[in-house]
């Protein structure tokens, strides 16, 4: 199993531009996330999905839209970028509510 | 609201000593809790979970503690390696899907 897979690596944008960062498991795991991390904040959730067709907002979720249309994606979609949304993003997958949750390596995002 | 603390931010310690790193959470209502490791520009691993209903867990050299009347986890390391050097973060679930996580301890083990 390749686990939980994150792309881009690395990224440069320009203020008020948009991208998608992409998210996928292989584990069939039915509850996936989004979290950025900053220094001195810690791990945020910005989106979180409990399954297919299933979304909701997490602690800071202005700025970003999801969908999940499978079981295996979950994209996180920066609509305009800002200056704000520099940070390093990580997406995570567990099997269900209270099961053990497993990180992608996470993209470095930069906005300009 | 839910707030994690792990203290100390930092610790240095020689090769071969045990080690508890501890982690306070400041409501009791918690799902589980979680012990994840974070190499320096990279994901997180994790370590350990362990349930509300449960007291400890154990993996090879690395048990977690956790009593949620009084709010405290505690990470134990034993025989410390330069390898386990690291940031360690917890996290406690409350809802469906949410995990507060901590600042982190960031653990140098010295040669």
């Amino acid at each position: 199993n390749a686990g939980v897979t994150q792309t881009p690596k690395f990224q440069v944008l320009k203020t008020g531009q948009s991208m998608t960062l992409q998210c996928a498991q292989d584990m069939n795991h039915e509850y996936m996330s989004w979290y950025r991390q900053d220094p001195g904040m810690g791990l945020r959730l910005i989106h979180y999905s409990v399954g297919a067709g299933i979304t909701d907002q997490g602690e800071v979720p202005n700025g970003y839209n999801v969908s999940r249309s499978t079981t295996e994606d979950f994209p996180l979609r920066l609509l305009s970028a800002a200056p704000s949304q520099t940070s390093v993003y990580f997406c995570a997958s567990n099997r269900g509510g209270g099961d053990e949750q497993f990180f992608g390596p996470g993209t470095r995002l930069t906005v300009l | 609201k839910q707030e994690v603390t792990q203290i100390p931010a930092a610790l240095s310690v020689p090769e071969g000593e045990n080690l508890v790193l501890n982690c306070s959470f400041t409501d009791s209502a918690i799902y589980n809790l979680q012990w994840f490791r974070q190499d320096p520009g990279k994901g997180l691993t994790s370590l350990l979970l362990i349930q509300s209903s449960q007291r400890e867990q154990t993996s090879g050299r690395l048990n977690a503690s956790l009593d949620k009347s009084s709010g405290r986890s505690t990470l134990y390391i034993a025989a410390s390696q330069p390898g386990d050097s690291a940031t360690y973060l917890c996290a406690v679930r409350r809802g469906a899907q949410k995990l507060v996580f901590g600042q982190g301890t960031r653990l140098t083990i010295n040669p």
